[in-house]
């Protein structure tokens, strides 16, 4: 079975950091661009990263640029999410998503497994 | 950045109904663009992608249609499974940018 499991989220201080996993298994990990969707309480989804297939190349929403890194280790068949210098408005469940790629290898760009998510609250 | 913008905010429908959401883009997107329906609690589920392409094992009372800045999601009889939140997303360039959300309430 295709499937995504995040962990690593949790309670953190304004300031402080912390580091997402994201677990693949049942799919060919280093062939996948992925990506990190988060959605704060009560709000809509919003794309913070994407990393492409081989980790060379990777993509960040101004609002986390500088502070948010994405890596992957395709020999572990995960992927992380570095997270420093939290801020409240950080405080939302982060999701790990794949990309829709054919069989071809062709990638249609569109999230087709998304995780369970993980919680991270921002607060003193 | 590319803006989307879904209308309605919400709409009130009944088993059976009809139901039209548009998605529109503050630019030309070609047809890069997805539909996912997200139910409380749980994570988005992708319906449609590259505009009009019905993701596997979704039913196909779901269809999707457009190209450039306007985009639509039909539901072609409503199902009491499909009361949930739907969102577009655009996938043309970074970053890339989701919709609203539009939420199909009960009637």
């Amino acid at each position: 079975e295709v499937q995504v499991l995040e962990s690593g989220g949790g309670l953190v201080q304004p300031g402080g950091s912390l580091r997402l996993s994201c677990a693949a298994s049942g799919f060919t990990f280093s062939s996948y661009p992925m990506n990190w969707v988060r959605q704060a309480p009560g709000k809509g989804l919003e794309w913070v990263s994407a990393i492409s297939g081989s980790g060379s190349d990777t993509f960040y929403t101004d609002s986390v640029k500088g502070r948010f890194t994405i890596s992957r280790d395709n020999s572990k068949s995960t992927l992380y999410l570095q997270m420093n210098s939290l801020r409240a408005d950080d405080t939302a469940v982060f999701y790990c998503a794949k990309n829709r790629v054919d069989s071809s290898g062709y990638s249609f760009r569109a999230f087709d497994i998304w995780g369970q998510g993980t919680m991270v609250t921002v607060s003193s | 950045d590319i803006q989307m913008t879904q209308s309605p905010s919400s709409v009130s429908a009944s088993v059976g109904d009809r139901v039209t959401i548009t998605c529109r883009a503050s630019q030309d997107i070609s047809t890069w663009l997805a539909w996912y329906q997200q139910k409380p609690g749980k994570a988005p589920n992708l319906l449609i992608y590259a505009a009009s392409r019905l993701q596997s094992g979704v039913p196909s009372r779901f269809s999707g249609s457009g190209s450039g800045t306007d985009f639509t999601l039909t539901i072609s009889g409503l199902q009491p499974e499909d009361f949930a939140t739907y969102y577009c997303q655009q996938a043309n360039s970074f970053p890339r940018t989701f919709g609203q959300g539009t939420k199909v309430q009960i009637k």
